[in-house]
């Protein structure tokens, strides 16, 4: 079975500083698919980016980056000069090939001071 | 265009009583998800549904049915409620099954058993 790991419980930094939240995912599958999450105060989830195995290319969007890389089975999301609104929990997933359910991770709550 | 909408948003119950939550969605979305997201555990799936008439168990499916009536709608039945499903539900649609499908979340349903 497959496994996402967010070890960062919780991260608070300070507006501007740049953050990185770490994903590992344990998986005997070849192809497969990755996803971040945002779930801000409000309480939505809010999709962020996917990412095929087959493409480790890094993504940059705005102050928001991905760092995929296959051997380590990382993917990784940066942000850059973060601002208070980017307080929220992050939520890392996996999607197996052949599924369309998701394996979550425990997400990470990012807390950023003014 | 409403998305994924979930009614209610807010529940308290009493141990033993039952109740229904309804998942809307306006998207012609083929899939439909219901997860469960408690402290510390991220966001679990107790069942799901590949298109009308048709559901399946995900991780945690105990203590909970499901219906799939109309393409739109996805609800989730508590027949006799247990203090241990004190959680958030969330609601989720996908187009398809197809590799990298992505998932849409509704706002979220907070449900206290006591």
């Amino acid at each position: 079975a497959q496994k996402v790991t967010q070890a960062q419980t919780e991260i608070s930094v300070v507006e501007k500083e740049d953050v990185t939240l770490d994903c590992v995912y344990e998986t005997r599958d070849t192809t497969y698919y990755l996803f971040w999450y945002k779930q801000p105060p409000s309480g939505e989830l809010v999709f962020l980016i996917r990412r095929n195995s087959f493409d480790e290319q890094n993504e940059i969007s705005g102050r928001y980056s991905w760092n995929f890389q296959k051997s380590t089975s990382s993917f990784n999301f940066t942000i850059t000069a973060s601002q208070v609104v980017d307080s929220a929990v992050y939520f890392c997933a996996y999607q197996a090939p052949g599924y369309s359910t998701l394996t979550f991770g425990k997400g990470t709550m990012l807390l950023v001071s003014p | 265009n409403a998305g994924v909408t979930q009614t209610p948003k807010f529940r308290v119950l009493k141990t033993g009583q039952s109740m229904t939550l309804l998942c809307a969605q306006d998207m012609n979305h083929e899939y439909m998800y219901w997860y469960r997201q408690d402290p510390g555990m991220g966001l679990r799936l107790i069942h799901y549904s590949v298109g009308e008439g048709t559901t399946a168990k995900g991780e945690v499916p105990d203590g909970y049915n499901v219906s799939r009536l109309k393409k739109q709608n996805f609800l989730l039945g508590l027949e006799s409620a247990a203090p241990s499903q004190t959680s958030v539900y969330f609601c989720a649609s996908s187009y398809s099954s197809g590799p990298g499908n992505i998932q849409y979340f509704g706002a979220g349903t907070r449900l206290s058993v006591l």
